[in-house]
């Protein structure tokens, strides 16, 4: 079964700063790897998808990595807003479609 | 990007009643659907997967009789609570895919239930 691993459990940070979240799973044997946002109370936001063949996904300030053989995701989040404040959640499915969570990351961006 | 809605956002129920929650895929087609169930302050729980046309499959630990899942179409699921009780109050969402193994997931906007 797939374990999934998210440090830290929460980020505070000043606006401007950038924000480096990890993602860490047991078995390497993903299909992709899937970044969400969640905000308080509602359902969550697809942010990147990074296929198992791939290293990296960028979309605008965000920037994903996947290392399959340390079983390790980054996503990096640069120039940091109030309006980035949220949980992000990953999510490393393996053959049988199944998302296993980590827990999250709630990030804090000050203004 | 694709579009699921979940309906209700929010319900109250009274104890011993049953509730329904609607799971669309509005622009695609979703021959799989899941249903988590995410406690406060906690990750998503995946409870069973929902295939269109046949019957779902729930992970270990939860009740299919209490919590029944039906995908009767393509495009739409529905989670229905039975006899609902205090503790199944909580934050349901359901997630569906396009096709296959490794495309992307695309969540609603969940449900949170509260039963008195």
């Amino acid at each position: 079964k797939q374990e999934v691993t998210q440090i830290p459990a929460a980020l505070s940070v000043p606006e401007g700063e950038n924000l480096v979240l990890n993602c860490s799973f047991t078995d390497s044997a993903i299909y992709n790897l899937q970044w969400f946002r969640q905000d308080p109370g509602k359902g969550l936001t697809s942010l990147l998808l990074i296929q198992s063949s791939q290293r990296e996904q960028t979309s605008g300030r965000l920037n994903a990595s996947l290392d399959k053989s340390s079983g390790r995701s980054t996503l990096y989040i640069a120039a940091s807003q109030p309006g980035d404040s949220a949980t992000y959640l990953c999510a490393a499915p393996l053959n049988d479609y199944k998302l296993s969570f980590g827990a999250g990351t709630t990030v804090t961006v000050r203004a | 990007g694709a579009v699921v809605s979940q309906h209700p956002s929010w319900v109250i129920c009274k104890s011993g009643t049953s509730v329904k929650i609607e799971c669309r895929s509005l622009d695609f087609q979703a021959t799989t659907m899941f249903w988590y169930r995410q406690f406060p302050k906690q990750s998503l729980m995946l409870m069973a997967t929902s295939n269109e046309g046949s019957k779902a499959t729930y992970e270990q630990g939860v009740e299919k009789d209490k919590f029944l899942i039906n995908h009767a179409s393509l495009t739409l699921s529905t989670l229905t609570v039975t006899s609902a009780h205090p503790e199944d109050s909580s934050f349901y969402i359901c997630s569906a895919t396009k096709s296959g193994v490794g495309t992307e997931a695309f969540f609603g906007q969940g449900t949170r239930l509260t039963v008195v």
